[in-house]
């Protein structure tokens, strides 16, 4: 089985600071990891994904993450946001070997105040 | 290519109704699925299917069933709601473990 544990709940950040959501996972079998975006009464879209090779990951809008095998960790990082980054970020990972369920963490809030 | 269409945007249900949430997706993706969105909880798994007449449950299972006649369509019903089934309800389909695609969703308040 797996499990996301999404560190923050919430996080406030001022406008053009950067903003760092912290993903932890554990899982026995291998993974792959994503990041998704879910803007104010919108659907899922994807930020990034790592799969394998290089652990640092880069996606859309900015954003980009570091897998750690080690401390099993999939952090998010973006070094300055936006108004329009105001959104709620959902780590979630998936077995490689198989198209079973996403298992996803519970969801970090940002709020970018300007 | 419309991806995952999910009907309808919006629901407002009485308890002990009934309805149907649908899904549809254009690309010939064999497995798809349903999670449900509460504050707090990420999405969870209701049902999924990995191709058509293929159905098992997922980790939230209960009061919901499905099934699939095609590969194009995965309904999601709701038999008898109860308020505790409001929720923001998700459609995904997938064509291989590095993909999937996210409808745009579908708010039901059951009253």
């Amino acid at each position: 089985a797996q499990s996301v544990t999404q560190l923050d709940s919430q996080v406030p950040v001022f406008e053009e600071a950067p903003v760092e959501l912290r993903c932890n996972y554990s899982s026995s079998v291998s993974v792959y990891l994503f990041w998704y975006v879910q803007y104010p009464n919108q659907g899922l879209q994807l930020l990034l994904k790592y799969l394998s090779g290089s652990t640092l990951v880069k996606g859309i809008n900015g954003f980009e993450a570091e897998f750690n095998k080690s401390q099993t960790s999939f952090h998010l990082r973006k070094p300055s946001v936006h108004i329009s980054d105001t959104a709620e970020y959902f780590c979630a990972v998936r077995r490689t070997d198989s198209w079973g369920k996403f298992q996803f963490g519970a969801g970090t809030q940002v709020v970018v105040t300007p | 290519n419309a991806g995952v269409t999910q009907t309808p945007k919006f629901q407002v249900l009485k308890t002990g109704q009934s309805m149907t949430l649908q899904c549809a997706q254009d690309m010939n993706h064999e497995y798809m699925s349903w999670y449900r969105q509460d504050p707090g909880m990420g999405l969870r798994l209701i049902h999924y299917s990995v191709g058509a007449g293929i159905t098992d449950q997922g980790e939230v299972p209960n009061g919901y069933n499905v099934s699939r006649s095609t590969t194009e369509d995965f309904p999601l019903r709701l038999l008898s709601a109860a308020p505790s089934q409001t929720s923001v309800y998700f459609c995904a389909s997938s064509y291989s473990p590095t993909e999937a695609f996210f409808g745009q969703g579908t708010r039901l308040t059951v009253v």
